[in-house]
């Protein structure tokens, strides 16, 4: 069974800077089962990104979504107040049929 | 828009059963792979199971095999996630999560529910 590994655990940064989160897997991972959700304290988590770069409906341009194979990166280009919150990577796999998640990075202000 | 929504609250004893359930709307429940994931307090998400178009089979994590049932009533858009044997540790926020047949992400949540395990 795949591990998703996340880091940082936590990144500060301050408005306007980029972020760059990594999610690492333990085995390869098919792009087109990877996505990334964000978490605010207090909400369910909302889809950010699958197939490990596309953007989910409604989601700003600043959030960009790469990788390939164990590694895979969620960016954004330039943070807003509303941005600081949890990022959680996760994959499919087939074989075993398990969705798994990361551990998650907290983003939070400087 | 695909709209689900969770039953209230739960405080449950060690030992009981609870039973949660996610009303959808916006979409038939046959259109949707809904799955369950819960999250204890201040921990990250853990997938609990759901249903497998490939085969039309809901599927399990192993760590909830046999303490776990997910149903569905097609007749009312409504999915339940029954948990048995509850203990402290079962404490979590549990939600419903979907999306599209085939898909392999999750861009619908309900609202969650807590459930509570305390003596």
């Amino acid at each position: 069974e795949i591990v998703l590994t996340q880091s940082p655990g936590t990144l500060s940064l301050s408005p306007g800077e980029r972020a760059t989160l990594s999610c690492r897997a333990s085995q390869s991972v098919s792009s087109s089962y990877l996505a990334w959700y964000q978490q605010k304290p207090g909400q369910a988590p909302r889809l950010l990104i699958y197939g490990a770069s596309s953007r989910a409906t409604g989601i700003p341009d600043r959030f960009s979504g790469s990788g390939s194979g164990t590694d895979f990166t969620l960016t954004i280009s330039r943070l807003e107040p509303e941005d600081f919150a949890v990022y959680y990577c996760q994959q499919y796999g087939s074989s075993p049929r398990v969705f798994t998640f990361g551990p998650g990075t907290k983003v939070d202000i400087k | 828009q695909v709209q689900l929504v969770q039953s209230g609250a739960e405080v449950k004893k060690p030992g009981a059963s609870v039973k949660v359930s996610c009303k959808v709307s916006g979409y038939t429940l046959t259109e949707l792979s809904m799955h369950w994931v819960r999250q204890a307090p201040g921990k990250g998400l853990e997938w609990m199971g759901g249903f497998d178009p490939e085969d039309g089979e809901t599927i399990y994590a192993q760590k909830f095999q046999g303490r776990v049932t997910m149903t569905e009533d097609t007749s009312t858009d409504t999915a339940y996630m029954e948990l048995s044997s509850l203990r402290s540790e079962d404490t979590a926020v549990y939600y419903c999560a979907a999306d599209l047949v085939g898909a392999t992400m999750f861009d619908y949540w309900g609202q969650g529910t807590l459930v509570t395990v305390s003596s």
